[in-house]
């Protein structure tokens, strides 16, 4: 069973600071992966999905990169801004239906 | 629709009780997820359904979960005789394709399920 990690569990920051989130996940044969974002007591907000061909996604002050071989991706935000406070969430599409989540990041960005 | 809607967005019920939780996805996506997510935990997978069929309900913790869609769009997902651990937000997904291996998902709000 895949399993993915998100690290680290928790991070605050000042607003304006450049900032990465780590997932890992256990099984490279995968598909696809998504980042989400989660507000308090929300759903899940899609931000990127990478593709395993690909490298990299970008949108506005977000860029995601995946490194398949070894079972990682980051989601790197840049000049954060205290909108940005929520969880990040990481899941993973293998040759099953179904995508696994990690635990997610908890961000909060002070103002 | 524009997005994926489930209602009701809050339920609180009894121990015991038999409740439903509903979801409409995108007009046109074939694909719909179930998942269930614990406080402070990521979601996990109940039930995956391609058109009207489930095509794999490896993720239903025990029979006294259920899913249906039987016209392929509207799914509702049923909880019998309700448990304290049963309380968690019950997210709902939906994907374009039969092919599920490029695709992302597109979540609702969620219901969240108080018992």
């Amino acid at each position: 069973k895949q399993e993915v990690t998100q690290i680290p569990a928790a991070l605050s920051v000042p607003e304006g600071e450049n900032l990465v989130l780590n997932c890992s996940f256990t099984d490279s044969a995968i598909y696809n992966l998504q980042w989400f974002r989660q507000d308090p007591g929300k759903g899940l907000t899609s931000l990127l999905l990478i593709q395993s061909s690909q490298r990299e996604q970008t949108s506005g002050r977000l860029n995601a990169s995946l490194d398949k071989s070894s079972g990682r991706s980051t989601l790197y935000i840049a000049a954060s801004q205290p909108g940005d406070s929520a969880t990040y969430l990481c899941a993973v599409k293998g040759t099953g239906n179904q995508f696994y989540f990690g635990t997610g990041t908890s961000l909060t960005v002070i103002p | 629709g524009a997005g994926v809607s489930q209602t009701p967005s809050n339920k609180v019920t009894e121990k015991g009780k038999y409740v439903e939780l509903r979801c409409d996805p995108i007009s046109g996506h074939t694909a719909l997820y179930w998942y269930r997510q614990s406080l402070g935990q990521g979601p996990e997978f109940l039930i995956y359904f391609q058109g009207t069929g489930a095509a794999d309900d490896s993720g239903l913790p025990n029979d006294r979960f259920f899913a249906v869609r039987p016209e392929g769009s509207v799914s509702t997902l049923k909880i019998q005789r309700t448990e304290r651990g049963d309380s968690a937000v019950y997210l709902c997904a939906s994907s374009p394709g039969r092919d599920q291996r490029g695709y992302g998902y597109t979540f609702g709000s969620g219901t969240r399920l108080t018992v």
